[in-house]
């Protein structure tokens, strides 16, 4: 059973696009989630994080919009660049002091010119 | 400050060898994690380990697989008698706490023959 559903697969976007990539949860004790960019070759890097007492998080081009009624979370890139073509994964932890993080399947994400 | 570091980088082996993978976390950190990603997947959750303690192992295989930390040196994850279905990116994660954020080092990808 997969805990953290992501979509879409794969998207690709024009320089200046604003990709959006959404992911849904089914566990309730999830209190925490994050983004992260894996570029080819690479470990994922921690992007940008949110908590549920929030519904959005911005951090330079990157914000986290946040939708705990419907169990829900997306990333947008604001000014995409092909800098940003990289896969990025959804995850999310569940109670005070957790580790384990549940990771989405990933999207990979094409910036062209 | 070097990042999480792990080596080899790409490892193959024949079905029946052992796997050995090592990870060195980043400096003042002493919470160690490992994940695997398979094809077109995202980051499944294996272990947790302290120094010379394994705190969750509930992610991992229950045979063949083991995972340590010792008091002086990098942690190892070990798997016996590989089979194809081993293939995969094995991710170390660090973190100074085990509510701190983990740092991915940049994985170790093992081929079996």
């Amino acid at each position: 059973q997969q805990q953290v559903k992501q979509s879409p697969q794969s998207l690709i976007v024009q320089k200046g696009g604003i990709p959006i990539i959404n992911c849904a949860y089914e566990n309730t004790a999830f209190d925490y989630f994050p983004w992260y960019q894996q570029f080819p070759g690479k470990g994922p890097a921690l992007l940008i994080a949110i908590r549920p007492d929030v519904s959005e998080k911005k951090e330079g081009r990157f914000t986290i919009s946040f939708n705990k009624s419907a169990k829900q979370f997306s990333l947008h890139i604001m000014d995409s660049q092909p800098g940003d073509s990289a896969t990025y994964f959804c995850a999310a932890s569940k109670g005070a002091g957790s580790y384990q993080l549940t990771f989405g399947k990933g999207t990979k994400l094409s910036v062209i010119p | 400050n070097a990042g999480v570091m792990q080596n080899p980088r790409h490892l193959v082996r024949r079905r029946g060898q052992e796997a050995r993978l090592r990870c060195s976390p980043m400096k003042g950190h002493s919470h160690v994690y490992w994940y695997r990603q398979l094809p077109e997947e995202g980051l499944k959750f294996m272990v947790y380990l302290q120094k010379e303690n394994i705190i969750d192992e509930s992610g991992m295989p229950k045979e063949r697989f083991s995972a340590e930390f010792p008091k002086e040196g990098p942690s190892i994850l070990r798997i016996q008698q590989v089979v194809r279905g081993d293939s995969a990116a094995y991710f170390c994660a660090s973190s100074r706490g085990a509510t701190d954020t983990q740092y991915f080092g940049p994985g170790t990808r093992l081929t079996v023959l």
